[in-house]
């Protein structure tokens, strides 16, 4: 069974950069047709899709995020990350990594961390 | 860029109710619409994808309908752990979710 964790501070000050890890296990990244994915909700709020890398590692943006914002993939840890540039308080949110299939079609969820942006 | 309105923003019901919610694009997303349930503090979970397919392992209670613009949930017999936040979300980039609609008991 596929599963997500997301690891990373809790914590980052204002301007600095917030920087996430999503470890999958019980499947691969390179595998067909998958599409991994960081979205995240703010409290009390909906979410937002941030940023996606195919299992080909083509990549795609929010254009919301104005080029802050950069996910990669390392396929031999089986591991995607997200760096978010500049952060503000808007930035203060519960981060998801995710696996979808395409059209957003979103399966598979970490637990879900909270990242808190604050001097 | 396309925004995503949901109605109502909260309901009450009881169990056995039937539920709709509704999901209005502002233009046109085709088919291109998913719908998903999320409890306090846990991820959402699909419910349906491509407006009206039902994501396997879901009850069949839950289904979806509509295209274009205005979309529908309906929950056919509500349950105790029907008892959520349901978002739906445009199926192509940026993938815009809703504001969601919170099921509550009466």
């Amino acid at each position: 069974q596929l599963q997500l964790q997301e690891s990373g501070p809790g914590l980052v000050k204002p301007s600095e950069t917030l920087s996430l890890t999503c470890t999958v296990s019980g499947g691969s990244l390179s595998r067909s047709g998958h599409y991994w994915a960081w979205n995240r909700q703010p409290p009390g709020k909906t979410l937002e899709w941030v940023a996606s890398v195919s299992y080909s590692g083509t990549i795609y943006y929010n254009p919301s995020l104005k080029g802050r914002v950069t996910i990669s993939a390392e396929t031999s840890k089986n591991q995607f990350s997200l760096r978010l540039t500049s952060v503000t308080a808007a930035d203060t949110a519960v981060y998801y990594c995710a696996k979808d299939r395409g059209n957003h079609i979103t399966d598979s969820w970490g637990q879900g961390t909270l990242v808190t942006v604050s001097s | 860029d396309i925004q995503m309105t949901q109605s109502p923003s909260s309901l009450s019901a009881s169990v056995g109710d039937r539920v709709t919610i509704s999901c209005r694009a502002s233009q046109s997303i085709g088919s291109h619409l998913n719908w998903y349930q999320q409890k306090p503090g846990k991820a959402p979970k699909l419910l349906i994808y491509d407006a009206y397919t039902l994501e396997r392992g879901v009850p069949s209670r839950f289904s979806g309908s509509g295209s274009g613009t205005d979309f529908t949930l309906t929950i056919s017999s509500l349950q105790p752990e029907d008892f959520a936040i349901y978002f739906c979300q445009r199926g192509d980039t940026p993938g815009t979710f809703g504001q969601g609609t919170r099921v509550e008991i009466k």
